[in-house]
């Protein structure tokens, strides 16, 4: 079963509006952390923003949010006035058992490829 | 923020050739790396896991003997594709890890063999 899902291939946004890039999550670990990177045409990945489970406010980075809802298993990414330079693929991503966003092998969701048209 | 330094970024082989991918970490001490790879427009499926002074676990699937994985130092890890076909050719991404540190990436590197 697929543990972490992307539903959305690909996005279009207006260069200053909001996007919101969808993520749901399965797992049965009470203790877990969730993760969304930036992968640009060039290849690297650039870590965005981190959610633990336990964490008691959505995780907020610059333009970047995540809006996390644990009883629907759910972390969406928002970026927030969107620039040219956002379109990548974005990649959701969870690490199963210990606390903080250290250690422990990450499951990637399948990406949504993210266009910014100015 | 932490940097991961990932080389070669790009490698042209031919058939047949055994390849050697470093990844160091140089800001901090990594006790686990992981190496992935992916395919165009794919995720990255993790091929295994690398603790520092002990063996590398492997994913499911993956082939020991095809991708060997040392990891010497707390700052380096390595993966070598032992006699490379064709169908070895994909985007190989290491990450490095500590009990301070999220996941963070090497660049990559873009192998091809001919």
């Amino acid at each position: 079963a697929q543990k972490i899902t992307q539903t959305q291939p690909g996005m279009f946004v207006q260069e200053k509006e909001a996007v919101t890039l969808d993520c749901t999550y399965d797992t049965s670990d009470p203790s877990y952390g969730l993760f969304w990177y930036k992968q640009p045409s060039s290849g690297e990945m650039i870590f965005l923003i981190y959610q633990g489970s336990y964490d008691q406010q959505n995780a907020t980075e610059g333009r970047y949010s995540l809006n996390f809802q644990k009883a629907r298993k759910s972390a969406n990414l928002v970026i927030s006035a969107s620039q040219l330079g956002d379109s990548a693929m974005y990649f959701c991503a969870m690490r199963e058992g210990a606390r903080g966003t250290s250690y422990g092998k990450l499951t990637f969701g399948q990406g949504t490829i993210l266009t910014v048209h100015p | 923020g932490a940097v991961v330094s990932q080389h070669p970024s790009w490698v042209i082989c031919k058939s047949g050739t055994s390849v050697k991918i470093e990844c160091r970490s140089l800001d901090f001490q990594a006790t686990t790396m992981f190496w992935y790879r992916q395919f165009p427009k794919q995720s990255l499926m993790l091929m295994a896991t690398s603790n520092e002074g002990s063996k590398a676990t492997y994913e499911q699937g993956v082939e020991k003997d095809k991708f060997l994985i040392n990891h010497a130092s707390l700052t380096l890890s390595t993966l070598t594709v032992t006699s490379a076909h064709p169908e070895d050719s994909s985007f190989y991404i290491c990450s490095a890890s500590s009990a301070y540190q999220p996941q963070h990436f090497g660049d990559g590197t873009r192998l091809s063999i001919l």
